[in-house]
């Protein structure tokens, strides 16, 4: 089976700007969740979708947002970006309800200068 | 925060030698899980261990768990080069509504040949 499919592997943008990126699960897999890793806050949990229902939210404005579509295929969606938003971001696919053992992609290091 | 703390933050060791991490947390779990992440890529996940359970192992790992004192160590043995990355440990919350890991932030080892 692939593996989890995360694109683009690398994005700058500028302040203002919004930014949209797409996470592939593995095939099967129905929960598909995002996060954000910083060197400063470390690995923050976004949300979490699971047969296209947001089931669980973080702490993050709502500039953030996300969705998931019939395919378990997710995207989310960061407007009005900031520099604070530079992130390595990681999606994780899961094949069940439950949180345990979340498969990971390689990530999207967006840049925002 | 809500993250858990691990320590040592950076830990640099011997080909060969044992080495342990320990992370702490905050709130009753279900589980308890590891993740490995080789620099600017995504999380690996290396074991799981329930709340019930006490101790776990996995060929050289050895988890354990002590939820009176919410803390958990991760022991790998007879340690190579190629385990050289960033262990972070991660809890699925008790009351959690789906989908969410906490993570802790991460110890970095370094295994030299």
């Amino acid at each position: 089976k692939a593996g989890v499919t995360q694109t683009p592997r690398y994005l700058i943008k500028t302040r203002g700007q919004q930014v949209t990126l797409s996470c592939s699960p593995i095939s099967g897999h129905r929960s598909v969740s995002w996060y954000q890793q910083t060197p400063g806050q470390g690995l923050q949990f976004l949300f979490e979708y699971f047969s296209e229902t947001q089931r669980n939210k973080g702490n993050f404005p709502g500039r953030f947002s996300g969705r998931q579509f019939s395919n378990s295929r997710s995207e989310m969606n960061v407007s009005t970006l900031e520099l604070g938003d530079s992130a390595l971001y990681l999606c994780a696919s899961s094949p069940r309800r439950f949180n345990e053992k979340l498969f990971f992609g390689s990530g999207t290091q967006l840049s925002v200068l | 925060s809500q993250q858990g703390e691990e320590d040592p933050q950076a830990l640099s060791i011997q080909e060969g030698e044992n080495a342990t991490m320990n992370c702490s947390y905050k709130t009753s779990i279900n589980n308890l899980q590891w993740y490995r992440q080789n620099s600017g890529r995504g999380l690996v996940h290396l074991i799981l261990i329930r709340s019930n359970e006490r101790e776990k192992h996995s060929g050289r790992l050895r988890v354990t768990l002590d939820t009176s004192k919410k803390s958990s160590s991760l022991l790998i043995t007879a340690s190579r080069a190629a385990d050289t990355a960033s262990y972070f440990c991660a809890t699925d919350e008790i009351y959690n509504q789906g989908g969410k890991l906490i993570f802790g932030q991460g110890t970095e080892l370094s295994v030299k040949p």
